[in-house]
This record gives C-alpha cells, structure tokens and sequence, in this order.
C-alpha cells in the first residue's frame, strides 16, 4: 500500500531536549516537505527536499532542521524545542515537480 | 510569495443541500490548485485538483472552478452528505517550480442531518 508513515503519533517533551520526528514514504517520490497545522492557521510549510541532499527553507523553518540522506526517509529534527513549536505537524511526499501530495497521518507535538 | 485567502471558516448546510467553498490566490503565475479533505485524526487528503488551462473539473459531487482573470477558485459539493463532514483546505502552486503548496487556512464544513 502506497503510504506516508510519522513515528511517532503524539510526542510530550520539555523545552530544550532534542528530538526526532521520523518520515517514510515508500512510493519513490522525489520530492518530501514538512508542514505545521495551526489553529486558525492552516498548514505552513517548514522545509522541502527535491532530492537526496537537496533541501530548502519553507515559510517556516525557524527551529527545524532535516536531512536527506535516503530518498524515502526525511526526518524532522528540534534541536531544542520551545513552547511555540507546539503544534501538529505532517510530512507530505510529491513525485517530481507536479502532482498530487501525500499526506502522512500527523505527530502531534506539545512543548512544555 | 503566494498568498491564499479561503472562506467561510465554518460552513454549516442541512444534509442535501450544497455548499461552496471560496479562496482568492495572489500570485498570476500560480496554475495548480488542488483541494485536500481532512478528517479529523487524519492527514489531507487531495479529493479534487485543477490546472489553469482549464475552468471547472467535476468527479461526482464534487466540483471546482476557476477564474484566472479574478484569481479566484471555488469547491462546490452538491447532495452534501454527512461524511462530507470534515475541514477543507484550498492551496495554490506553480507546478514545476521548487516552492510547495500555499494553502489557505481552511473551511470547517459541517453537514447537519
């Protein structure tokens, strides 16, 4: 089955203490991002990859790190959280350029 | 950049009826426009796209419209059901170009029975 998994679902952490939101698809695709979802908000992109070792900034990348290493792995990475990155977070993969976005099923992360 | 603006943020209809889904795009050179459903616990889902070379696509119940010379785009759903139930998300991009999807803030639809 054609899919976009997160590990893990619901994180509670405090402020400072590094983590890890891990991103998997396996359907080929070139092209992974991340979005936060915010009340009122609507989704904002934090940062997007092409390609293997080929990412950028989104709208949003302030506090937020990934890599690239493998086409079908593009981890989300808090070196040191803050309330304010408390949110719901998925990671979406495209192949190419053009088409339709898929959509992991979220990590809902609190900070405090 | 792209800038999306969506409305209404709530939309409440009786079972049956249809409902409309309105969003307004900055950028002219944008020509992708999909429309994601999210259920609640779930990721989007994309349940309808259009492309700018083209003005109205249907599939079902659902279709979506488009007014390049307004930039404006619309979601309409006829015979609304009560799994329709479920916050919407415009979005706007230039397929082919680096940048991701800019997506409006999203329409909380609710069909009442």
């Amino acid at each position: 089955e054609a899919q976009v998994t997160q590990n893990p679902r619901y994180l509670i952490t405090v402020t400072g203490k590094k983590l890890t939101v891990t991103c998997s698809q396996n359907m080929n695709h070139e092209y992974m991002s991340w979005y936060r979802q915010d009340p009122g908000l609507g989704l904002r992109q934090i940062y997007y990859s092409m390609n293997v070792e080929v990412t950028d900034k989104g709208d949003v990348p302030e506090g937020y790190k990934v890599s690239r290493k493998e086409k079908r792995n593009f981890p989300l990475i808090l070196e040191s959280p803050s309330p304010n990155q408390t949110s719901l977070y998925f990671c979406a993969s495209r192949r190419g350029r053009e088409g339709e976005q898929y959509f992991g099923p979220g990590t809902r992360l609190t900070v405090t | 950049g792209e800038n999306v603006e969506q409305h209404p943020s709530t939309l409440s209809v009786q079972e049956g009826d249809s409902a409309v889904i309105k969003c307004t795009y900055s950028d002219s050179a944008s020509n992708y426009f999909p429309w994601y459903k999210q259920e609640l616990g779930k990721g989007p889902q994309l349940i309808i796209d259009i492309r700018s070379n083209v003005g109205e696509k249907k599939d079902q119940r659902i279709a979506v419209t488009l007014n390049k010379t307004a930039k404006h785009f619309s979601l309409h759903i006829t015979e609304t059901q009560p799994e329709d139930s479920a916050v919407y998300f415009c979005a706007a991009s230039i397929e082919g170009g680096a940048d991701g999807l800019t997506f409006g803030k999203g329409t909380h639809l609710i069909i009442q029975p």
